[in-house]
């Protein structure tokens, strides 16, 4: 089973910062299948990013994704309020499809 | 407009079990894999099980294998989750997503229903 660690597992960050949140794989992963979802509280994950660096339809410009092999990125660029939420990466290439445990951004 | 609407969720005393229903709308069901992920309450996401577009493969999670039994009916629309021999863990709200994997592109969850809420307990 590949495990994900995700760090740091909250961000506390201020409006307009740049937030940056790390997925670690416990073995390499192609970047085809690693995915970053966002959920808010009462509602079902969104699709943020898909094939680590590829933005799902309607997400806007400020999140972007990066890295391959064990380690995988999410960047938020400048953080607006309805950016708070949990944040987890999920690995869709080797069953069982594991996710992260969640890093949960905070806006000051 | 893509639709995911999960039900079948109830109280249910451990040990018994429970059919969950997922119907979809708004795309070609039969074209694309499903998963079914659930959420314990004030937990992170766990992936339960994933279906093929055909019905074939099927990949369940340690820790529903051999208790829960995914299946579809693709002249239906729907999406199914047999849960058998609950237990206290398996209380969580169960979505269901629509997954995608062709062409560079992979992921379990493009559309999510709301999620049904499950809860194993006497």
């Amino acid at each position: 089973e590949i495990v994900l660690t995700q760090s740091p597992g909250t961000l506390s960050l201020s409006l307009g910062e740049r937030a940056t949140l790390s997925c670690r794989a416990s073995q390499s992963i192609s970047s085809t299948y690693l995915a970053w979802y966002q959920q808010k509280p009462g509602q079902a994950p969104r699709l943020l990013i898909y094939g680590a660096s590829s933005r799902a339809t309607g997400i806007p410009d400020r999140f972007s994704g990066s890295g391959s092999g064990t380690d995988f990125t999410l960047t938020i660029s400048r953080l607006e309020p309805e950016d708070s939420a949990v944040y987890f990466c999920q690995q869709y290439g080797n069953s069982p499809f594991t996710f992260g445990p969640g890093t949960k951004v905070d806006i000051k | 407009e893509v639709q995911l609407v999960e039900s079948g969720g109830s109280l249910v005393q451990p040990g018994g079990s429970l059919r969950l229903s997922c119907a979809a709308s708004g795309f070609t069901f039969s074209n694309y894999e499903m998963n079914w992920v659930r959420q314990a309450p004030g937990k992170g996401l766990e992936w339960v099980s994933y279906i093929s577009s055909s019905g074939s493969p099927i990949y369940y999670a340690d820790s529903v294998k051999g208790r829960f039994t995914i299946s579809r009916d693709n002249a239906k629309n729907s999406l199914y989750l047999q849960m058998n021999s609950l237990r206290a863990e398996d209380t969580a709200v169960y979505f269901c997503a629509k997954g995608y994997c062709s062409g560079g592109s992979c992921y379990a969850g493009d559309y999510w229903g709301q999620g049904t809420l499950v809860t194993v307990s006497s």
